[in-house]
């Protein structure tokens, strides 16, 4: 398996602008988690999914961010508009069964100048 | 909820050294305890988790102690080699049903040559 797949690695964007956060998670893994990493927060659980269905989206941080898992391969995290604050490196992981070990993808670095 | 406290934030050790990372976690029911290692502009991955049924757990170089009456528990690493720099987070978690996984803030650990 080649593990999580996050895409794109780095995104660079204009304040307003829509970005759309991609995610293939590990083929039988149940569960899907969104995490967005800051130097100041570190790592923060955005939402969740098991079976495809959402969880828990306490973490999101407003309504400009939604999530969605139209299937067992794939997700997307979407921020619209973007703030310079969303920047940060995004995270998707997935597992089998939630208290086991996350595989983490590679991130996106996501910069909103 | 669940708070994961980590100490200390940095650690220089010099290679050869041991190195022991703190954490405290404030929910007595949580169980499932996670280390994650996350070197430089990489993802975090997993490299021990221990539950709550057992007090220690090894593997080759790595230790996790769990002290349940005292809502601590610790990573150890022995004769340190300069690819063990990296950011450690602990996490905590009680399995099963929906519950977060709690990150800890993260160590930075400097083996120095």
């Amino acid at each position: 398996d080649a593990g999580v797949i996050q895409s794109p690695r780095h995104e660079v964007t204009e304040m307003g602008q829509e970005v759309t956060l991609r995610c293939k998670p590990i083929s039988g893994h149940d569960y899907l988690f969104w995490y967005r990493q800051t130097m100041m927060r570190g790592l923060e659980l955005l939402i969740y999914f098991n079976n495809n269905v959402p969880i828990d989206d306490s973490g999101m941080p407003e309504d400009r961010f939604s999530a969605k898992m139209p299937n067992a391969s794939f997700s997307t995290l979407k921020i619209q508009p973007s703030e310079p604050r969303d920047s940060a490196v995004y995270f998707c992981a997935s597992s089998f069964g939630q208290h086991y070990g996350y595989t983490f993808g590679s991130g996106t670095r996501l910069t909103v100048v | 909820g669940e708070n994961v406290e980590q100490h200390p934030s940095t650690l220089s050790v010099q290679e050869g050294d041991s190195a022991v990372i703190k954490c405290t976690y404030s929910d007595s029911a949580s169980n499932y305890f996670p280390w994650y290692k996350q070197e430089l502009g990489k993802r975090p991955q997993l490299i021990i988790d221990i539950r709550s049924n057992v007090g220690e757990k090894k593997d080759q170089r790595i230790a996790v102690t769990l002290n349940k009456t005292a809502k601590h528990f610790s990573l150890h690493i022995t004769e340190t080699q300069p690819e063990d720099s990296a950011v450690y987070f602990c996490a905590a978690a009680l399995a099963g049903g929906y519950q977060k996984v709690t990150f800890g803030t993260g160590t930075k650990l400097q083996v120095i040559p």
